[in-house]
């Protein structure tokens, strides 16, 4: 079946570097694909919508110029945190939308990725 | 917020017993999606009903959806320990972008074995 994968599944960074998350669909294309935010305990947020070849579309109150999303590709979608801060400790997960002929579509979400800036 | 609610928050029960989530949502559905994640990990799929269903099966899950009620109801029957997760429902909402989801709060189950 059709997997997403996001890498890394952890990572640890010092304050005011970057790191970037990738998501990557496996076997299909994806042309839109979404990045949540996830605090302990709590749901998933949205942060932002990903379509190949165009600009995010950004959730109110996400800073654009901090979380950088780039989908140059249809199965590539990525997530760069800038300048990152520990409030910016968190599990990121992407997901990404199958479109099947005749079957509408079908969402798969990666096994996300947990950042600790320190 | 279109944001879906679970109740209870928390959830305790043994082994072999049925746990019942419920969520409520706020405004027309294509669907809504059930999904498990455990601690610090990924979502799982669970069960998808879609609007003009009231019922669906898969193993021991049994999803209710009552669109005039805007509220859709996880039934886990005869539960293990290894049911123990976070319990999610999503709904996609009618008009929305394709394929973005509207994650509730989520409930905590946990089976003691």
């Amino acid at each position: 079946g059709a997997v997403v994968s996001q890498h890394p599944s952890w990572v640890i960074c010092k304050s005011g570097t970057s790191v970037k998350i990738e998501c990557r669909s496996l076997d299909f294309q994806a042309t839109t694909m979404f990045w949540y935010r996830q605090f302990p305990k709590q749901s998933l947020m949205l942060m932002a919508t990903s379509n190949e070849g165009s600009k995010a579309t950004y959730e109110q109150g996400v800073e654009k110029d901090k979380f950088l999303i780039n989908h140059a590709s249809l199965t590539l979608s990525t997530l760069t945190v800038t300048s990152a801060h520990p409030e910016d400790s968190s599990f990121y997960i992407c997901s990404a939308r199958y479109r099947r002929q005749g079957s509408g579509n079908t969402i798969y979400f990666g096994e996300g990725s947990w950042l600790t800036v320190v | 917020s279109q944001q879906g609610e679970e109740d209870p928050q928390a959830l305790s029960i043994q082994e072999g017993e049925n746990a019942t989530m419920n969520c409520s949502y706020k405004t027309s559905i294509n669907n809504l999606q059930w999904y498990r994640q455990n601690s610090g990990r990924g979502l799982v799929h669970l069960i998808l009903i879609r609007s003009n269903e009231r019922e669906k099966h898969s193993g021991r899950l049994r999803v209710t959806l009552d669109t005039s009620k805007k509220s859709s109801s996880l039934l886990i029957t005869a539960s293990r320990a290894a049911d123990t997760a976070s319990y999610f429902c999503a709904t996609d909402v009618r008009g929305s972008t394709l394929g973005r989801l509207y994650f509730g709060r989520g409930t905590q189950l946990t089976v003691w074995p």
